[in-house]
C-alpha cells in the first residue's frame, strides 16, 4: 500500500515556465519534507513543515516555493525553473521530526527542464 | 560542515558473496544513521536506523553497525544476489528542529549472476 505517493513520476517543463509537484502521504504525519536530488548526487534538503509551520533551508533558491494545504498533501513549485533545476525531487514524512524516527519516502518526481 | 562519505562509489560483486559498504560522517554527535536502498529512477526505501546508542542493527541479510567515536558505519549484507543491485546510500542525523538527514552519494552496487 502506498504511504508517500508522488505525481506526476515525470514531468518536463520548459526553461522559464512554472511547474508544480504534488506529495501526498496517507500515514497521517505532522511533517513533511523535500528533497532534491540531483544526478549522481546525494539528496539535499529544500524545506520542511512541520504541520503549517513552514521550514527554509539557508541555501534553498527563492525560485523554490510550497504549500501544504491541510495534513495530507504538499506541494512543490518552482517559478522558473532553470537547466540546472532538473533533477529528482523527492518528498518524504515522519510523524513528528524526531530524531529517532523513520523518515519514508515516496517514490519521486524527475523533473526535465528543457 | 557536516558531510557523509560513502566508499566506494561503485561495486561490482559475483552472487553469493558477503560484502561491506562504508560510511563516513565528520560530525560524530550524530542522533542516528539510517541505510536507504534507491532502485533506478526510485525513491529512497528505509533498510535500517541504528540510533547513536546503539552499536548495530540488523534485518534478515543485512547488518549495519555504528562507530561513533570513529565516524564510522558499515552495512553488510549477506549472501547477495542480483536482486541487491541498487544504490545504497547513507544517512546522518543530528536531530534538532529539522531533523535533516545528511546524505552520502552512494554506492552503485551490482551483483552477478
Amino acid at each position: 500500500d502506498a504511504m508517500v505517493i508522488q505525481n506526476p513520476r515525470y514531468q518536463v517543463t520548459q526553461f522559464g515556465k512554472p511547474v508544480t509537484l504534488s506529495c501526498s502521504q496517507t500515514l497521517n504525519h505532522n511533517v513533511m519534507y523535500w528533497y532534491q536530488q540531483k544526478s549522481s548526487q546525494a539528496p539535499k534538503l529544500l524545506f520542511h513543515y512541520y504541520d503549517k509551520d513552514f521550514n527554509n533551508e539557508a541555501d534553498t533558491p527563492d525560485n523554490f516555493q510550497s504549500r501544504r494545504p491541510n495534513t495530507s498533501f504538499c506541494f512543490l513549485d518552482i517559478r522558473s525553473p532553470g537547466l540546472g533545476d532538473a533533477a529528482m525531487y523527492l518528498c518524504a514524512t515522519s510523524r513528528d521530526g524526531l530524531a529517532e524516527e523513520t523518515q519514508y519516502f515516496g517514490p519521486g518526481t524527475r523533473l526535465l527542464v528543457l | 560542515k557536516q558531510e557523509v562519505t560513502q566508499i566506494p562509489a561503485a561495486l561490482s560483486v559475483p552472487e553469493g558473496e558477503n560484502l561491506v559498504l562504508n560510511c563516513s560522517f565528520t560530525d560524530s554527535a550524530i542522533y542516528n544513521l539510517q541505510w536507504f536502498r534507491q532502485d533506478p529512477g526510485k525513491g529512497l526505501t528505509s533498510l535500517l536506523l541504528i540510533q547513536s546508542s546503539q552499536r548495530e542493527q540488523t534485518s534478515g541479510r543485512l547488518n549495519a553497525s555504528l562507530d561513533k567515536s570513529s565516524g564510522r558505519s558499515t552495512l553488510y549484507i549477506a549472501a547477495s544476489q542480483p536482486g541487491d543491485s541498487a544504490t545504497y546510500l547513507c544517512a546522518a542525523s543530528y536531530g534538532g528542529a529539522t531533523n535533516k538527514l545528511i546524505f552520502g552519494t552512494g554506492t552503485l552496487l551490482a551483483v552477478q549472476p
